[in-house]
């Protein structure tokens, strides 16, 4: 099994701050790596695809990047709306995802 | 747009069997996509449980693979979830999903969720 890890596991920040949360493999992923977005009681949502493909609809502040183990999810000029938990997920096996990372806006 | 409901159970009794159903409207289940899974403990992560194609192929879990069994019901539009033997720790919010079959395998459409709580 692939392992994903993420860090931060929480962090807080003001609008229009930068941020950015990584996530690690346990071995080589090559870029299949996605990254959703959950708010609270709702589904996950497919932010970023293949490490850096912006899903359809997805605001271009949201940027991704990385290949083999290592990743970066980016956020820039955060708005009030981006306060939810990120998780990463590999789809290069056995789809496994990240542990989470809650993002606070203050 | 595709969209996905889950229906079933909200509790049931330990040792007992766990049972939902997903249904799929605005796309066909037997398009190029395999259909899945997914379980949340409350205020924990995601975890994947299974996936189906439209011809009946799985793959599963390998953590929960000898309690789990997805099947498709192709004239319905629908695919569905059995988790046998359950514990409290199989208490979840359960999440079935598209993934979407391009290049890179990623989750596009989700339900709205079905929390299922194990006690007796």
């Amino acid at each position: 099994d692939i392992q994903m890890t993420q860090s931060p596991s929480s962090l807080s920040a003001s609008v229009g701050d930068r941020v950015t949360i990584t996530c690690r493999a346990s071995q080589t992923i090559s870029s299949y790596l996605n990254w959703y977005q959950q708010k609270p009681g709702e589904a996950p949502k497919v932010l970023i695809y293949g490490a850096s493909t912006l899903q359809s609809g997805v605001p271009s502040r949201f940027s991704g990047s990385g290949s083999g183990t290592d990743f970066t999810l980016a956020i820039s000029s955060l708005q009030f709306e981006d306060s939810a938990t990120y998780f990463c997920q590999q789809s290069y096996s056995t789809p496994s995802f990240g542990q989470g990372t809650r993002l606070e806006i203050k | 747009q595709v969209q996905l409901q889950e229906s079933g159970p909200g509790l049931v009794q330990p040792s007992g069997t766990l049972s939902l159903t997903c249904a799929v409207s605005g796309g066909s289940i037997s398009n190029s996509n395999w259909w899945s899974w997914v379980r949340q403990p409350p205020g924990k992560g995601l975890e994947w449980i299974g996936e189906i194609y439209h011809s009946g192929s799985t793959n599963y879990n390998p953590s929960l693979k000898s309690r789990v069994t997805i099947s498709v019901d192709k004239s319905k539009n629908q695919f569905s979830l059995k988790l046998t033997s359950v514990t409290a720790a199989d208490t979840a919010v359960y999440y079935c999903a598209r993934r979407y079959y391009d290049f890179w395998r990623y989750f596009d459409y989700w339900g709205q969720g079905n929390l299922v709580t194990v006690f007796s």
